[in-house]
C-alpha cells in the first residue's frame, strides 16, 4: 500500500464547474499536506498547503484536511481549461522533512 | 531569482555508462532533494540534504547511485553503471528552512530526462 493514495483519473469536468480531487494517507504521523500541479512535460509547482483540520481557501482553490479520516482534498471552483493538469497530493511526516507524493490525478477541463 | 537549475535537460546514454546529473538550488535554501519520476512509480524520493549533509538516502539504490553536495550551491547525482530501468525524469528541488508552524513546499527544477539504451 502506498503511503499517499490518489485516484489516477482522468477526471473530466466542464468549464466553470467545481473539480474535486481526493487523497488519502496511511501515516498518522503526517503533519503537513501539499497540493502540486504538474503540466505535461513540466515540473511540479506548489499551489496549496494545509496542516490544520478544516478548510483553507486561496482564490479559486480550497484545500480540506480531515486527520481523523486521513483524508485530504482539493476543490477548484470555476474550473478553466488552463487548470487541465495532473494534481499531486503530498504528505510530510512530523519527524522529518521527507515528503511523500501520491501518483497524481489527471484533470481535464472541457471548454 | 533564477530558480532551481538542473543540467543537462536531456541525457541519452548507453547501458553501463556513467551519468552525472547536476543541480543548483535557490540561494539561501537549506534543503535539497532528488526525486525520480516514472509513469509506473510516480515521484520517488531518492535522497535529501540539509545544510549539505545527507539526511535520508533510503530511497536510493546505493550499489549504483551516489549523491553529493560539496557546497551550498551545488549537488550531483551520479549513476554508475547506468541501466535501462534508470530511464526516468530526475527532479531536483529545494526548500527554505522550516520554522514553527511554517510549512514551505518545494521549488522544483525543470528536470533531467534520462534515457538509458
Amino acid at each position: 500500500q502506498k503511503e499517499v493514495e490518489q485516484n489516477s483519473g482522468p477526471l473530466s469536468v466542464p468549464e466553470g464547474a467545481i473539480a474535486s480531487l481526493n487523497c488519502t494517507y496511511s501515516d498518522r504521523g503526517s503533519q503537513s499536506f501539499f497540493w502540486y500541479r504538474q503540466y505535461s512535460g513540466k515540473s511540479p509547482e506548489l499551489i496549496m498547503f494545509i496542516y490544520s483540520n478544516g478548510d483553507k481557501e486561496d482564490g479559486r482553490f480550497t484545500a480540506q484536511l480531515n486527520k481523523a479520516s486521513q483524508y485530504v482534498s482539493l476543490l477548484i471552483r470555476d474550473s478553466q481549461p488552463s487548470d487541465s493538469a495532473t494534481y499531486l497530493c503530498a504528505g510530510r511526516g512530523g519527524g522529518g522533512f521527507k515528503t511523500i507524493f501520491g501518483a497524481g490525478t489527471r484533470l481535464f477541463v472541457k471548454a | 531569482d533564477a530558480g532551481v537549475i538542473q543540467s543537462p535537460r536531456h541525457e541519452v546514454t548507453e547501458m553501463g555508462q556513467e551519468v552525472t546529473l547536476r543541480c543548483k538550488p535557490i540561494s539561501g535554501h537549506d534543503y535539497l532533494f532528488w526525486y525520480r519520476q516514472t509513469m509506473m512509480q510516480g515521484l520517488e524520493l531518492l535522497v535529501y540534504f540539509n545544510n549539505k549533509a545527507v539526511m535520508d538516502d533510503s530511497g536510493m539504490p546505493k550499489d549504483r547511485f551516489s549523491a553529493k553536495m560539496p557546497n551550498a550551491s551545488f549537488s550531483t547525482l551520479k549513476i554508475q553503471p547506468s541501466e535501462p530501468r534508470d530511464s526516468a525524469v530526475y527532479f531536483c528541488a529545494s526548500s527554505p528552512r522550516q520554522g514553527a508552524n511554517v510549512n514551505y513546499g518545494y521549488t522544483f527544477g525543470s528536470g533531467t530526462r534520462l534515457t538509458v539504451v
